[in-house]
């Protein structure tokens, strides 16, 4: 079965850091592009970062630009996201999505998100 | 803010047809592929429609998608209860470098 699964998420202070792994099964996470998504607590879907499947290509939402870090480990098939200087804003269900491999550029595969809750 | 404005709700009985529509301006919709998603509560995002008006399978046929210009739209016929849910419209902005997602959608089947 095709699968993403995040975790690492959790209560943070505002201004601290956290980090979070999208791990994959099913298929070679390596061999698609991939995005992070974000939702706020009764607020719409956020991009947030984007990066090709060859590791080249990499963007980021204004609202985190210079703040987090997307990576990948292709020994691991994990995609994570370095979150720094974290701030109530961030607070959100953070999802990791899959690209299709047919050029559409569809979020065709999702993880079932991890909450991530910046509050002193 | 969303770069892509759709309306915050829309609404139909049983069997009625419900489209929404997706503003957004040339640098998004206007020169790149239009993306559907469904959104239910504690769930995660699901795919509803790819490259403008191709509906991946397992999606059903009478859920539709078009783009004519800047704007996108998506088209519920045969309206059924499991339709309730938030829809995101979505492109690719060649001017923020990044994707970004419509305000979202209320569907609510009367």
């Amino acid at each position: 079965e095709v699968l993403l699964v995040e975790s690492g998420g959790g209560l943070v202070q505002p201004g601290g850091s956290l980090r979070l792994s999208c791990a994959a099964s099913g298929f070679t996470l390596n061999s698609f592009d991939v995005n992070w998504v974000r939702q706020a607590p009764g607020k719409g879907l956020e991009w947030v970062s984007y990066m090709s499947s060859g590791g080249m290509g990499i963007y980021y939402a204004g609202s985190v630009m210079g703040r987090f870090t997307i990576s990948r480990d292709h020994t691991k098939n994990s995609l994570f996201l370095q979150m720094n200087s974290l701030t109530a804003e961030d607070t959100a269900i953070y999802y990791c999505a899959r690209e299709g491999d047919d050029d559409s550029d569809a979020f065709d595969i999702w993880g079932q998100g991890t909450l991530v809750t910046v509050s002193s | 803010q969303s770069v892509l404005t759709q309306p915050p709700s829309a609404s139909g009985t049983p069997g009625q047809r419900v489209t929404i529509s997706c503003s957004g301006s040339s640098s998004n919709i206007g020169t790149n592929y239009v993306y559907w998603y469904q959104k239910l509560p504690g769930t995660a995002p699901k795919l509803l429609i790819y490259t403008n008006n191709q509906g991946p399978s397992g999606v059903p046929g009478r859920i539709s998608g078009s783009k004519s210009g800047t704007s996108a739209s998506l088209a519920i016929s045969g309206l059924r209860s499991e339709d309730e849910a938030d829809y995101y419209c979505a492109a690719w902005d060649d001017s923020l470098s990044g994707y970004v997602f419509g305000t979202g959608t209320t569907v609510t089947v009367l």
